[in-house]
């Protein structure tokens, strides 16, 4: 059983630039959340994408966006990059629909899963 | 508003000793908490997590956590450190029950060193 992918695992871009992170969520997960880690802090919530649209959003700007797609994958795309967006960036997935509508179940734990993470480094 | 508290940004310990890393929360409902762990280079892995089940609740490799309502705390343990337990620690609180949005708070993380 796989688990939360992400691609790539590191990029180097420049001020001002685009980027385009990827997250596949673990199998029988429709849920993709996505957070900024800069290096000695803790996660920070950037949004939650479900059913193909953004559910919740964390205190970023609008230069943070991102999509869901039908197989429930997921991307975050970063425009007009500044230094400070340099980070890891942690694709998240949880089985949101199961919790919801029949709240037993494994499910029912709030847990998130974890991929690996995207190293972005803005220079 | 929740919020994570862990005091300590870093913490050593001396092989086998006993690993105490302290987490407090603040949140408007009963929540879910985690401890979650993560090495060099690598995404976070769960330690353990409570759901208000049992208030004492065990993970993996031997790490526990209590989870204290009067004080507010969810304090991570292991009896004896070993030298692969030295990475980074993240206590994390959540609001999702009900609401199945599973938005976690982090703390900042606590480095735990283990001296041989």
């Amino acid at each position: 059983d796989a688990g939360v992918t992400q691609s790539p695992t590191h990029l180097i871009k420049t001020r001002g630039q685009q980027v385009t992170l990827r997250c596949s969520p673990k199998s029988g997960h429709d849920t993709v959340s996505w957070y900024q880690q800069a290096l000695g802090q803790g996660p920070q919530f950037i949004f939650q994408y479900y059913e193909e649209e953004e559910r919740q959003r964390g205190n970023f700007p609008d230069r943070f966006s991102g999509h869901q797609f039908p197989n429930y994958s997921s991307e975050l795309n970063v425009n007009a990059l500044l230094l400070g967006d340099s980070a890891l960036y942690l694709c998240a997935s949880s089985p949101l629909r199961a919790e919801f509508y029949t709240g037993v179940g494994s499910a029912d734990t709030g847990e998130l899963f974890f991929g690996e993470g995207s190293r972005l480094t803005v220079l | 508003a929740q919020s994570v508290t862990q005091l300590g940004s870093h913490v050593s310990v001396s092989e086998g000793a006993l690993v105490l890393l302290r987490c407090n929360y603040s949140s408007s409902v009963p929540p879910y908490l985690f401890w979650y762990v993560q090495y060099p280079n690598q995404g976070l892995q769960l330690l353990l997590k409570y759901t208000s089940a049992a208030t004492l609740v065990e993970g993996i490799s031997g790490f526990e956590a209590e989870f204290k309502k009067s004080e507010t705390s969810f304090h991570l343990t292991k009896p004896s450190a070993h030298m692969s337990d030295a990475a980074e620690y993240f206590c994390a609180v959540s609001d999702s029950r009900g609401s199945g949005t599973y938005k976690y708070i982090f703390g900042t993380g606590t480095r735990l060193k283990v001296l041989a």
